[in-house]
């Protein structure tokens, strides 16, 4: 069985720069997640999806941070304008069922993004 | 909501030696407690998970223990090897809400051959 994909793994922007990372989850999973990791720290959820529905955007930066998940399946996170502060990994994780938070989460091997 | 807190952020143990990591959350409602491995360069992943009808759970060299009363829970891995190094997440989550993982501050570890 395939892991969950992101791409790309790494990228290099200036402040005031936008970018996006994309994640395809592991097949059927229902629910999406998106972390960031600051170096030093454990993964903070950004955006929680449950099919195509947003379950938990609480910690999103609404103001700089977009996600959407088309058709319940891929999903795109998007940073606009970048801060130096969003210099991080970007984690996206999927679990099978529906948004339970105890259900095992399946991470992919993350973005780096470095902002300068 | 949720508070995970983790230590020590740092361990270094002998080959063969054990390794114990120590977490304690705040919300007295949680009731699922994963333990994540994250090696350099790759996403985190699950090594062992317990929830808060058991107190102690075990899969070969790792045990998980956990103390509701207390509100913490331990990662005890035994006969260490050199692939054990990486580092280690805690998590919290209640089974209300939006049932969240919480995850702690990590620990890096570090098996000296």
């Amino acid at each position: 069985e395939a892991g969950v994909a992101q791409s790309p793994r790494y990228k290099i922007i200036e402040k005031r720069q936008s970018v996006a990372f994309w994640c395809n989850p592991i097949s059927g999973h229902a629910t999406l997640y998106w972390y960031q990791q600051i170096l030093g720290q454990g993964p903070k959820l950004l955006i929680q999806f449950q099919n195509n529905g947003v379950v938990d955007d609480s910690q999103l930066p609404k103001d700089r941070f977009s996600a959407e998940r088309l058709k319940g399946v891929d999903s795109t996170l998007k940073i606009q304008p970048a801060k130096l502060e969003d210099s991080a990994v970007y984690l996206c994780a999927s679990s099978p069922r529906g948004g339970r938070g105890t259900d095992t989460q399946y991470f992919g091997p993350g973005t780096r993004l470095t902002v300068l | 909501g949720e508070n995970v807190e983790q230590h020590p952020s740092t361990l270094s143990v002998q080959e063969g030696d054990s390794a114990v990591i120590k977490c304690t959350y705040s919300d007295s409602a949680s009731n699922y407690f994963p333990w994540y491995k994250q090696e350099l360069g790759k996403g985190p992943q699950l090594i062992i998970d317990i929830r808060s009808n058991v107190g102690e759970k075990k899969d070969q060299r790792i045990a998980v223990t956990l103390n509701k009363t207390a509100k913490h829970f331990s990662l005890h891995i035994t006969e260490t090897q050199p692939e054990d190094s990486a580092v280690y997440f805690c998590a919290a989550t209640s089974n209300f809400g939006n049932e969240k993982l919480t995850f702690g501050t990590g620990t890096r570890l570090t098996i000296i051959p």
